[in-house]
């Protein structure tokens, strides 16, 4: 069992609203992620970091933005949702050198109604 | 997808048959890994092959490589109910000077009791 965990689980929210989705990692892992997937479809890379005060934009466009301040924590906030933002999000890390494995958490289920 | 293309995109077999996932890529990695994901949760990483590495084995997963063809295949053997989930190839590539774990677009593996 990946320890790396991500709350909520699910959400379901109204338009407009501002969210953060938690994710932490007890790993000591330098690179974090985060993915966006629609059910059954793939995974698209939304943003990562390298380290502490690291953040990126990864392939997809999003509105979201992330923060790292600490090297366990990599929220995701949402300034005003909706309902384009309906989706799974999956959080994952990895070590920065050595292998490449990334775990994953067990993703928010986000509903924006 | 940025990386490539899986194929096939779903495939249902009897329990007991093997089934074969491929995977075909675009630029030139290191390694290339396997991961599983059950439906509506975080994946799980399954194996990883270097570029250096032809083929390789784990319990009932033999995954193999072929850089010429920038192409891995992903096998299971006998095949069990358990094994129904969707399976992603993943390699980390460079883009603008930055390392991203990008993923395909998975198979939807059903195996039928």
């Amino acid at each position: 069992e990946a320890d790396i965990y991500q709350t909520p689980r699910y959400l379901v929210i109204g338009t407009g609203k501002k969210i953060t989705l938690e994710c932490s990692q007890t790993m000591g892992h330098d690179k974090m992620y985060w993915y966006q997937q629609d059910p059954g479809m793939e995974l698209h890379l939304i943003h990562y970091s390298y380290g502490v005060n690291s953040t990126e934009k990864g392939d997809l466009s999003s509105e979201s933005t992330v923060s790292r301040i600490r090297t366990e924590h990599f929220p995701l906030t949402l300034e005003s949702a909706r309902p384009s933002h309906t989706s799974q999000y999956l959080c994952a890390s990895s070590e920065q050198t050595g292998l490449p494995e990334a775990f994953f958490g067990q993703g928010t289920r986000l509903t924006v109604v | 997808s940025q990386q490539g293309e899986e194929d096939p995109q779903a495939l249902s077999i009897q329990e007991g048959e093997n089934a074969t996932m491929n995977c075909s890529y675009k630029t030139s990695i290191n390694n290339l890994q396997w991961y599983r994901q059950n439906s509506g949760r975080g994946l799980v990483h399954l194996i990883l092959i270097r570029s250096n590495e032809r083929e390789k084995h784990s319990g009932r997963l033999r995954v193999t490589l072929d850089t010429s063809k920038k192409s891995s295949s992903l096998l299971i053997t006998a095949s069990r109910a358990a094994d129904t989930a969707s399976y992603f190839c993943a390699t980390v590539i460079l883009i603008q000077g930055a390392q991203k774990l990008v993923f395909g677009q998975g198979t939807r593996l059903t195996i039928n009791p």
